[in-house]
């Protein structure tokens, strides 16, 4: 059964912190994406992989890097994190490059920032 | 920009009825449209997708409906059932693209 995985369920954060987002996906996939989820605006992306140290920004990368050093693993990064960063974040897998090829996605990480 | 709109933001059914979740979308390159659904603490989950090629996609309770000069889908589910109480959200794409765009969501309810 396709598992991705992400370390954390909750997390609380001060601001000004640097915070590490960890997800793993046992596919063997290709494309990573990582989203975030607010009330009223669905679900945006931030940044995604397409390979291995390959990364694009998304709709709304200001405040975050990402890293994918495995193929396996894709970490976002907020690099000082702010109470407008609290969030869901989601990260999620797809195999092909091709869009209409369904994702799947991690249970989420609810962030709060302090 | 919202390129792909769900102007409803909840909606309540009573079980056995129809529900009908829309979803409107501005970019007329779009040719691919998907639905997922969304559980409290889990991911979102693919439920149905369709090409625009095709002006109905049918699979079991589920049916979503393209009408492209409306720029406009929907997606039936019929009867409403009290496991379907979830958020739903619809996707686009066009061919060539790398992403998906999503609307805000729609959480639906389903009342016994």
């Amino acid at each position: 059964d396709v598992k991705v995985t992400q370390s954390s369920r909750y997390l609380v954060k001060r601001t000004g912190e640097k915070v590490f987002l960890e997800c793993v996906q046992d596919m063997d996939h290709e494309n990573m994406f990582w989203y975030r989820q607010d009330p009223g605006l669905g679900l945006r992306l931030i940044y995604f992989s397409y390979d291995v140290k390959m990364k694009e920004k998304g709709d709304i990368p200001e405040g975050y890097s990402v890293s994918r050093e495995k193929k396996e693993r894709f970490s976002l990064i907020l690099e000082s994190a702010s109470t407008n960063q609290t969030s869901m974040y989601l990260c999620a897998s797809r195999g092909g490059t091709a869009t209409n090829e369904k994702l799947f996605f991690g249970s989420g990480t609810q962030l709060s920032v302090l | 920009d919202q390129q792909v709109k769900q102007n409803s933001p909840s909606l309540s059914v009573q079980e056995g009825r129809i529900s009908i979740l829309n979803c409107d979308y501005t970019n007329s390159m779009f040719d691919y449209f998907l639905w997922y659904k969304k559980y409290p603490a889990e991911g979102p989950t693919f439920l149905i997708s369709i090409s625009s090629i095709k002006d109905k996609n049918e699979d079991g309770r589920f049916t979503v409906f393209l009408n492209k000069s409306a720029k406009h889908l929907s997606l039936h589910i019929v009867p409403s059932q009290p496991g379907d109480s979830a958020v739903y959200f619809c996707a686009a794409s066009f061919q060539g693209a790398q992403k998906l765009v999503f609307g805000q969501g729609t959480r639906l309810t389903i009342n016994p």
